[in-house]
């Protein structure tokens, strides 16, 4: 079956434009988490959604940052006036469900910043 | 709150041979799961092996392996007749467990080692 998908797979924006990241959970996993990886660097917890409720935001970094999910199904990941620190690539993985232990990764968002 | 702790950022192994990678990890809680992911350049994370913190024999996946040290805090992989393909960056992973055999969903990764494998 189809794995998970994010859109796009590039993006470079200017420094104060909004980008929308996109991503596309597995048929019937209801649990979906987003994360970040700097240059070099591990993966950062960013928010994780069960259904369409976000029991943790914790690590969204500051309120330039937003997520939102439609259902069980597709998650868009927001950042507003986006900042040159911004550039990474956002990685979104889904689940069966939150109580699940088994996370199945997208390809990444690399997002550059200039 | 946990954290996860590779302190090789490098490793390199020639083919066919055996390499280790370090990984440790603090944490108070008494359930949880340990999880190596391998992301090579395509970017796509890969599950290779977990462990749960409650089951004292060490996991074993085909050529890879742990060894768990759960007093010790320490969580290593061992990858056993080394192929090119195993070339990626390895990530150590941390999730907290909940009751029954459930676990919270968040991963706490550690910095990363980056594995090259010569022919």
């Amino acid at each position: 079956g189809a794995g998970v998908s994010q859109s796009p797979s590039n993006k470079v924006t200017e420094k104060g434009k909004d980008v929308e990241l996109r991503c596309d959970p597995i048929s019937g996993h209801t649990a979906l988490y987003w994360y970040r990886q700097r240059l070099g660097q591990g993966l950062e917890f960013l928010i994780y959604f069960q259904g369409n409720s976000a029991p943790d935001k914790s690590g969204l970094p500051s309120d330039r940052f937003s997520a939102e999910r439609t259902g069980e199904s597709v998650s868009t990941l927001t950042i507003q006036r986006t900042q040159q620190e911004d550039s990474a690539v956002y990685l979104c993985a889904s689940s069966l469900r939150e109580d699940y232990y088994e996370q199945y990764f997208g390809p990444g968002t690399r997002l550059t910043v200039t | 709150a946990q954290t996860v702790t590779q302190s090789q950022p490098e490793m390199s192994v020639q083919e066919a041979e055996t390499v280790t990678l370090s990984c440790t990890y603090d944490t108070s809680e008494s359930n949880y799961y340990l999880f190596w992911y391998k992301q090579p350049p395509s970017r796509q994370m890969i599950l290779v092996i977990r462990q749960e913190a409650y089951k004292q024999q060490n996991a074993t996946e085909n050529r890879f392996s742990v060894n768990f040290q759960k007093a010790a805090k320490s969580f290593s992989l061992k990858i056993s007749d080394s192929q090119l393909g195993d070339t990626a960056m390895y990530f150590c992973a941390f999730m907290k467990g909940g009751a029954g055999g459930t676990s919270y969903g968040k991963l706490t990764f550690g910095q990363g080692t980056i594995l090259t494998v010569h022919p």
